[in-house]
């Protein structure tokens, strides 16, 4: 199964600054996707990122505060930009391994904003 | 809209007890259905998946589930729980639509087991 890199694993930040979060996937994979899982909620889907085309956003979340990256098939970034104390959550990096087989998730990135 | 509900939010058990989590869903058509658990700590790891076929599910570590297309549900079952399945548990459907692979997932169930 893919192995998932997400970094960092947690930060805290001031409000109005913005943060990257990476995810690194050791095989190739055609899609990758970004969770947003707020405190005592669900995990909902911010965006699908396949390489070489734009991400595609899920209802509520735009391109202007949460810019996302694929340059290629192991590595994908999401930024949340201008943080306000709302985008406290934790965001979680997935990658459908392809041939029928179930999402693999990151360990997340727990995030604080002050 | 596409929804997934997990009626118990909390689930304190002791050792050797029974579980069960429920899990409904709404979405008409052919769907793809699994449990993920969150160990403390740790990240999401699948339980185990429904795509089709037999309708009752065996994952690791015990647990199974059953599919009830006419209830539109996937409960998660484990005949009796250990103090390590202490851990949130979600269920997660995938609306099998041409080209959709978005994932929905319900709000979790922590489950505590009393050693």
């Amino acid at each position: 199964s893919a192995v998932i890199s997400q970094k960092p694993s947690r930060d805290i930040c001031q409000r109005g600054t913005s943060l990257t979060i990476q995810c690194q996937v050791d095989s190739q994979v055609t899609m990758m996707f970004w969770y947003r899982q707020q405190p005592g909620q669900s995990l909902t889907l911010i965006a699908t990122a396949n390489q070489g085309s734009e991400a595609t956003y899920e209802s509520g979340f735009v391109i202007d505060k949460f810019p996302i990256s694929r340059p290629n098939l192991t590595f994908s970034t999401l930024t949340v930009s201008n943080m306000s104390p709302e985008d406290s959550s934790i965001y979680l990096c997935s990658v459908d391994p392809g041939g029928n087989q179930p999402q693999h998730f990151g360990d997340g990135t727990r995030l604080s904003i002050l | 809209a596409q929804s997934v509900s997990q009626h118990n939010h909390h689930v304190i058990l002791s050792e050797a007890a029974s579980l069960e989590l429920g899990c409904n869903y709404s979405y008409g058509g052919t769907v793809n259905l699994f449990w993920y658990v969150q160990y403390p700590g740790q990240h999401l790891q699948l339980l185990l998946k429904y795509f089709s076929g037999d309708p009752l599910v065996k994952g690791i570590k015990g647990f199974e589930a059953e599919f009830i297309k006419s209830k539109f549900s996937f409960n998660l079952r484990k005949p009796s729980v250990q103090w390590s399945d202490t851990a949130e548990y979600f269920c997660a459907v995938n609306p099998y639509t041409s080209g959709t692979y978005k994932y929905i997932f319900g709000t979790g169930t922590r489950l505590k087991v009393l050693a």
